[in-house]
């Protein structure tokens, strides 16, 4: 099974902010990877899909890079509704897994 | 407007079975895959399984051979059938439908709590 670590599990930041998370996979999975915003109490969100493409309606604050084994989630400026826990997940080969999360706080 | 409603959770005891339901409306349901994520209280996410269009199908490690996904598109329903339920199975299960002809989920329901005890 492929395994996703993603950094840092915690992270505190202030409106404005440019923030970065990062998903290391245990093996290549070219860019089949997506990231997902998840608020206390709701269901997740897709926010990126194939590495970097941004899913109709999320603001282009939100962009995702990478390839192979390591990606990243960048918010440029954050932004008070931004504050939730993002979590990558692997498409690339079945068992499909998701990251730990990282949770995104108010500094 | 494009939605997924589930229904079926409740508390069971350990060994007992539940069945979720998954109702799709306002998009061509059987064009896309379709997804089970569920998680514990307090944890993080966890990829069930997922039924194609073309009716295929794949589980996690967990729950092989104990759960069946399966799907009605003559009534957009997805299903969960889950049976050997143990206390690791407890969380908030999730349908989500995948964007199509991939594994990118892009709408999800709000879930179902399932509870497995004593």
């Amino acid at each position: 099974d492929i395994q996703l670590t993603q950094s840092p599990s915690f992270l505190s930041a202030s409106v404005g902010d440019r923030v970065t998370i990062t998903c290391r996979a245990s093996q290549a999975i070219s860019n089949y990877l997506a990231w997902y915003q998840q608020k206390p109490g709701t269901a997740p969100k897709l926010l990126i899909y194939a590495s970097f493409t941004l899913q109709s309606g999320v603001p282009s604050r939100f962009s995702g890079s990478g390839s192979g084994a390591e990606f990243t989630l960048t918010i440029s400026s954050l932004q008070p509704e931004d504050f939730a826990t993002y979590y990558c997940q692997q498409v690339n080969s079945y068992p499909l897994t998701f990251g730990g999360g990282t949770k995104v706080e108010i500094k | 407007e494009v939605q997924l409603v589930e229904s079926g959770g409740g508390l069971v005891q350990p060994g007992g079975s539940l069945r979720l339901s998954c109702a799709a409306s306002g998009f061509i349901f059987s064009v896309n895959h379709m997804t089970w994520v569920r998680q514990a209280p307090g944890k993080g996410l966890e990829w069930v399984s997922v039924i194609y269009s073309g009716y295929n199908t794949h589980y996690s490690d967990s729950v092989k051979g104990r759960f069946t996904i399966s799907r009605d598109n003559s009534k957009n329903t997805l299903y969960l059938q889950m049976n050997s339920l143990q206390t690791e199975d407890t969380g908030v299960y999730y349908c989500a439908r995948d964007i199509v002809s991939t594994n990118y989920m892009d709408v999800w329901g709000k879930g179902t709590t399932v509870t497995v005890s004593s």
